[in-house]
């Protein structure tokens, strides 16, 4: 099972760009049929699907951050990252990535989550 | 985008008891249907994947079934750890979405 973990900062200002970084362990990036991506949730608030990258490399946005959001690999890293750009108070939440196994399998392999907080 | 709605919102129930969480999808999914289980402060937890597949480890209490576009999680035996917010999600679209979230609490 792969093991994820986020990483980056815990504030920013408004009107920048939040990026986070998902490290993969117990397993490469590279692996086929994996799906890499990222979830958000308001404080006290329901899940919110923010994109993925996808095995093969295309990407599918939330229609509603479309415009604001780049997900991409880095396999000399291990890694996924997020860019959500142009943030404001809304976009405080946790951030969770995560992993679909492809094949209809659902979302099995969460990282613990990071609080991102846009604040001046 | 596919809408889905989840009921109840909050649901009150007392160890032991049979418990049954809907989830309606504004549109027919081809059986790509997920349910996952968070506790405050964790991050979600797969359930049940592809309508009534069961996660490995998961107990076997929890069941999933339906089609189309209405959808049931039911616990059989509720148990103290039970006691979580579910979540049910589409994977039918390019574009995913989860139901709003259920809470389930002690009676």
């Amino acid at each position: 099972q792969m093991q994820l973990q986020e990483s980056g900062p815990g504030l920013v200002k408004p009107s920048q760009t939040l990026s986070l970084a998902c490290t993969v362990s117990g397993g490469s990036i590279n692996s086929g049929g994996y799906h890499w991506s990222w979830v958000r949730q308001p404080a006290g608030k329901g899940l919110e699907w923010i994109g993925r990258i996808n095995s093969d490399g295309s990407t599918n946005y939330n229609p509603s951050l479309q415009s604001r959001v780049i997900i991409s690999v880095d396999t000399s890293k291990n890694h996924f990252s997020l860019e959500l750009s142009s943030v404001t108070a809304a976009d405080t939440a946790v951030y969770y990535c995560a992993t679909y196994r492809g094949g209809g399998s659902g979302v099995g392999s969460w990282g613990q989550g990071t609080l991102v907080t846009v604040s001046s | 985008d596919i809408q889905m709605t989840q009921s109840p919102s909050t649901l009150s129930a007392s160890v032991g008891d049979r418990v049954t969480i809907t989830c309606r999808a504004s549109q027919s999914l081809n059986n790509w249907l997920a349910w996952y289980q968070q506790k405050p402060g964790k991050a979600p937890k797969l359930l049940i994947y592809k309508v009534s597949s069961l996660e490995s480890g998961v107990p076997s209490r929890f069941s999933g079934s339906g089609s189309g576009t209405e959808f049931t999680l039911t616990i059989s035996s509720l148990q103290p750890d039970d006691f979580a917010t579910y979540y049910c999600q589409q994977y039918q679209s390019y574009s995913w979405t989860f139901g709003q979230g259920t809470r389930v609490e002690i009676k």
